[in-house]
């Protein structure tokens, strides 16, 4: 039984350059959620997404991010141009019923993500 | 306002020892589920245990124990017996159970424990 798997696991970029964050749910979850950890800081939420359904993206900036969770394929989360203040951990996790209030959020082991 | 509050940004605790990590939430939400996340060195975040707001226990997961005092709006983690292992940041969160987002978890700022052989 995997679980929630995340790749690149280290991802270095220069500024201005895309990075492209990968995420295959745990198997039979249909839910994904993307959050973000600064230094010090917990995990904020980004985006929660279904297959092919962005559900609440409220979390995420305006500019440059997307996600997608196509109906075939890992979730993306695309970050165009980045800067510097994007360097942070970002954390995949997925559930297989959003919703029910004890429904744990099974996460994966982050991509982190350096600008130089 | 900050909803869920740690606020001991890190413990020491010697080896068998038990620890109390410190948490507080905010939320006018009568429905409502707490979680205790570890993560440790290696950065993967670690389920550990819930407690629901209509529950009538503590919950408890082997060495973890959740005290839950709902009128002080805390949520206590206690791991008895700390083993080196336990060394990690430990995350409180919360998810509020009605209204837009109920699917989201609000983290705390995490508690660094250090476990001392």
């Amino acid at each position: 039984n995997a679980g929630v798997m995340q790749n690149p696991r280290h991802l270095v970029r220069r500024r201005g350059q895309e990075a492209r964050l990968r995420c295959s749910p745990v198997k039979g979850h249909s839910h994904v959620y993307w959050y973000r950890q600064l230094p010090e800081e917990g995990l904020k939420f980004m985006v929660y997404l279904q297959k092919e359904n962005i559900i609440d993206e409220s979390g995420m900036p305006k500019e440059r991010f997307s996600a997608e969770f196509p109906k075939e394929g890992p979730s993306i989360l695309r970050i165009q141009q980045v800067v510097r203040g994007d360097s942070a951990a970002y954390f995949c996790a997925s559930n297989g019923l959003a919703g029910g209030l004890q429904e744990k959020l099974f996460f994966g082991s982050g991509t982190q993500l350096s600008v130089l | 306002a900050q909803k869920i509050t740690q606020t001991q940004p890190g413990m020491f605790v010697q080896e068998k020892e038990a620890v109390t990590l410190d948490c507080t939430y905010d939320t006018s939400d009568p429905s409502y589920g707490l979680f205790w996340y570890k993560q440790p060195s290696s950065g993967e975040m670690i389920f550990l245990i819930y407690q629901g707001s209509y529950d009538q226990q503590n919950a408890t997961e082997g060495r973890y124990s959740l005290n839950f005092q709902k009128a002080r709006k805390s949520a206590n983690l206690v791991i008895s017996a700390s083993q080196l292992g336990d060394s990690a940041m430990y995350f409180c969160a919360m998810r509020e159970g009605s209204g837009a987002g109920s699917y989201q978890l609000t983290f705390g700022k995490g508690t660094k424990l250090s476990v001392i052989p």
